[in-house]
């Protein structure tokens, strides 16, 4: 089975422009989480989406948001991009919402802000 | 809400020496999980934990959950240049929060 993917894997973007990620999670794999890692902050959840509904939201500004297809493909979006907003986006799939789901990772989209 | 602590942030030790690292939460939880992430890499699943009191081993890793379900610890027996990479637990609260709490690793270099 094909991993998680995502794209693109890296990203430049200035201050003040929108940006949009992908992430096609394994096959048969309905439920999408997205993650933003920093040095100083580790691994912070940002949402998770289960049958195009978002189930979880993590405590982040409103310009983050995402999304997910009927394929369980999801998106995030960050409008209005800060310098702080450089960072490893994580997108982690998984069978189902519920308890003790595994995680799987994707390699992540290395954004940088300028 | 919900927080995980881990220590330490950065162990560095010989080849062959041991590693430990611990993992608390500020709630009970329903189980935690552990991920290593190679440099470079990305988070890698390694193990569940579900049951108080649970030991699981995997090789030279073994993992334990306390009896509170508040904490968790990840020892490395031996260590090799392989085990190189940050180890992260992550919490699974209680109740209908499915969601799950990251700590914020330890990074663990190893000299030859």
């Amino acid at each position: 089975k094909a991993g998680v993917t995502q794209t693109p894997r890296y990203l430049i973007k200035t201050r003040g422009q929108q940006v949009t990620l992908s992430c096609s999670p394994i096959s048969g794999h309905r439920s999408v989480s997205w993650y933003q890692q920093t040095p100083g902050q580790g691994l912070q959840f940002l949402f998770e989406y289960f049958s195009e509904t978002q189930r979880n939201k993590g405590n982040f500004p409103g310009r983050f948001s995402g999304r997910q297809f009927s394929n369980s493909r999801s998106e995030m979006n960050v409008s209005t991009l800060e310098l702080g907003d450089s960072a490893l986006y994580l997108c982690a799939s998984s069978l189902a919402v519920g308890r003790g789901e595994t995680q799987y990772f994707g390699p992540g989209t290395r954004l940088l802000v300028l | 809400g919900q927080q995980v602590m881990q220590i330490p942030q950065y162990q560095h030790v010989q080849e062959g020496e041991d590693f430990t690292t611990y993992c608390n939460s500020s709630t009970t939880l329903s189980n935690i999980q552990w991920y290593k992430q190679r440099p470079g890499g990305h988070p890698v699943f390694l193990i569940q934990l579900v049951k108080s009191g649970e030991v699981k081993k995997q090789k030279r890793l073994t993992f334990q959950f306390g009896e509170a379900k508040k904490n968790s610890s990840l020892h490395i027996t031996a260590t090799q240049t392989t085990d190189v990479g940050t180890y992260f637990c992550a919490g699974e609260g209680g109740g209908s929060n499915y969601k799950l709490t990251f700590g914020k690793g330890t990074l663990l270099t190893v000299n030859p």
